[in-house]
């Protein structure tokens, strides 16, 4: 079956880092992306790795490494605003998104 | 650019009634448009996934007859929940996919329904 697997919920420190570890196991990889989503509201689109390698996009950063089928999210100088959920989705070959059940991230001043 | 909206953006209704919620993609236009529901603490469901002018394709356990999804146009897609009850309360999303942006999906702000 699909399967993908991230942390239920991690703290953070304000103006610390954090990563967030998302691994996966698909049919087919067609990219895997990386969603915000603040308490009841829609996920906003943060990343998108297709191919291996690290994605730099102002204080977020999101790695990707296909044969270990392993990815995290890098969220540097952390900001209370960042207090949300992180989804892991990967795109498989039928080009639906695979969901993981996200990563709560607590920021504490 | 990849503006998804939806309407309404919250609903309350009586137990047994119908409630339509539309999904518009605002300048591109949709090939694929995808619904999901999330009920709190919980990660996205996938409910169908529906492609212009064609049936909707609905995941395991989702009843057809009780969402029902049209997408008549490009750019709009509407998913009426029949008969609604206390148990479909939830937050409702929808994303678009277009048809240059073949991997990216775009979410609307989603419909948050409340069954009395």
């Amino acid at each position: 079956g699909q399967n993908i697997d991230q942390p239920t919920e991690m703290t953070a420190t304000e103006g610390a880092i954090v990563q967030i570890n998302c691994t996966y196991q698909t049919s087919g990889f067609n990219g895997l992306f990386w969603y915000q989503q603040h308490a009841g509201e829609a996920p906003t689109f943060l990343s998108y790795n297709v191919l291996d390698g690290l994605e730099e996009k102002g204080r977020f950063s999101s790695f990707l490494s296909r044969s270990k089928g392993y990815s995290y999210l890098l969220l540097k100088e952390l900001q209370m605003k960042d207090s949300a959920s992180y989804l892991c989705a990967v795109l498989d070959s039928n080009y639906q998104l695979i969901w993981g059940a996200g990563t709560k991230l607590i920021i504490k001043p | 650019g990849a503006v998804v909206s939806q309407h309404p953006s919250w609903v309350i209704c009586k137990s047994g009634t119908s409630v339509k919620i539309e999904c518009r993609s605002l300048d591109f236009q949709a090939t694929t448009m995808f619904w999901y529901r999330q009920f709190p603490k919980q990660s996205l469901m996938l409910m169908a996934t529906s492609n212009e002018g064609s049936k909707a394709t609905y995941e395991q356990g989702v009843e057809k007859d009780k969402f029902l999804i049209n997408h008549a146009s490009l750019t709009l897609s509407t998913l009426t929940v029949t008969s609604a009850h206390p148990e479909d309360s939830s937050f409702y999303i929808c994303s678009a996919r277009g048809l240059a942006g073949f991997n990216e999906q775009f979410f609307g702000p989603g419909t948050r329904l409340t069954v009395l």
